[in-house]
Formats: C-alpha cells, structure tokens, sequence
C-alpha cells in the first residue's frame, strides 16, 4: 500500500548482531503496530504505538525494542539477532473515526538470522 | 482471553464450486471482525470487515462474511471459487484491552484446482 513502507524488503543477518527495520507512513495515522509473521502462529503482535514516545509491549515483545520520534516512523530492533527471531515481518497503520475503520498493512521484511 | 480460531489449516475447492472459510472468535461485548488474504511473498490485502450493521457483509473480489452472533463465527464465503483465490486467508478481531491492535487466527490456506 502506498501509505506504509517497511524497510529493508530482505535481510540477512548473523547470530548476536542488532538489526532495526524501519516503518514509514504517510497517511498521519496515530496508531502504529509490528507484528511477525510465523508458520502455523498467523501474526503475533510484537510492539504497538499509540502517538510519538508512546509504545508498549504485545503477545511476543521479549528480545524487541520500538521507538517512535515521529508519527510517521516506527523502528523495531532486535538488539542481538536470535535463529527465533528468523522470520516475515509487518508493519501496521490504523485509523479509528466515525468514516474510516480499518488497518493497513505494509509489504513486509523477510529477516533471515544465521 | 479474546482469540479467534480458524479450525482448518486447508481448504480445498474445485473451480466454480462455492467456498467457506470459517472463523470462530472470542471477545467480550460486540466484536470488530476482519478477513485479509495474502498471497506468497506479498502483504495482506484486505477484504472486508464487519463493525456493526448487516450480518451479511460484502468485500473485495466477490467475497462475503456472514456474522453470526449466536454462533460466535464470521466464515468467509465466495459462490464461485477461482484459482486465482488460491492464498492464505486470515481472520481477525480487533483487540478491546489494548489500542486497537488486531489478534490474529492462524490462517487458512485455500487451494483452487482447476
């Protein structure tokens, strides 16, 4: 969707290393999510935000940071890359008015951890 | 705990024979439902939601959802099935203890043979 894009698209990494993927959107939405995606566990909430410098934690937030500076960025590290952490990544916008209800996904980051 | 169920990890379907995905849920008072669809290596797109209103739903592509309170399901349904449907199928609520983010099924994946 034109309004969120992660980045990097891939990314392979190596064991004990920090890595952040970043999340941009254009629309000014106040809310802000990451989830990953896993094989049999659909999409797990990682880390959400609900305005710049305010986050909290999800269901799988353990080995996770996020950081918001600004509303349209949302960065998500892993501080020392895990084999578990290997996995599809997405990034979420949302809008909640009496017109518009519904999320927005971005394409994803496939991360690979060796 | 809120939770949504999708009982089947398949679905297999002829071409031109109607489909149904189905999808139970868990959460108190009246839910918000989703159904998104991702195809390999892409995002999720989304297909249609249900906040309030008609229990028979109508969303992209020629897909419907029927909410059914009584039954606590949201089954996703198409009278035609194309093999161009073929892809993973996520159901969702959305959660009411947190801002807003979505608990996940853990999706079915919808085989159309020719």
């Amino acid at each position: 969707d034109a309004g969120i894009t992660q980045s990097p698209r891939h990314k392979v990494t190596e064991t004990g290393t920090p890595v952040t993927l970043r999340c941009h959107q254009t629309e000014n939405h106040r809310y802000m999510y990451w989830y990953r995606q896993d094989p049999g566990h659909g999409l797990r909430l990682i880390h959400y935000s609900y305005g710049v410098k305010d986050t909290d934690k999800g269901e799988v937030s353990d080995g996770y940071s996020v950081s918001r500076s600004k509303t349209e960025d949302f960065l998500l590290t892993l501080e020392s890359a895990t084999s578990s952490q290997t996995s599809v990544y997405f990034c979420a916008i949302s809008e909640f008015t009496n017109r518009r209800y519904g999320y927005t996904f971005g394409s994803g980051t496939r991360l690979t951890v060796v | 705990a809120q939770s949504v169920a999708q009982p089947e990890d398949q679905v297999n379907v002829a071409e031109g024979n109607p489909l149904t995905v189905k999808c139970t849920y868990s959460v108190s008072g009246n839910p918000y439902l989703f159904w998104y669809v991702q195809y390999p290596n892409r995002g999720l797109q989304f297909l249609l939601k249900y906040i309030t209103g008609d229990n028979l739903v109508k969303g992209s592509y020629g897909f419907e959802a029927e909410f059914n309170k009584s039954q606590t399901s949201f089954h996703l349904k198409k009278p035609s099935a194309l093999v161009s449907d073929s892809a993973l199928y996520f159901c969702a609520v959305r959660d009411k203890g947190s801002q807003g983010n979505l608990i996940f099924g853990k999706g079915t994946k919808l085989s159309v043979k020719p």
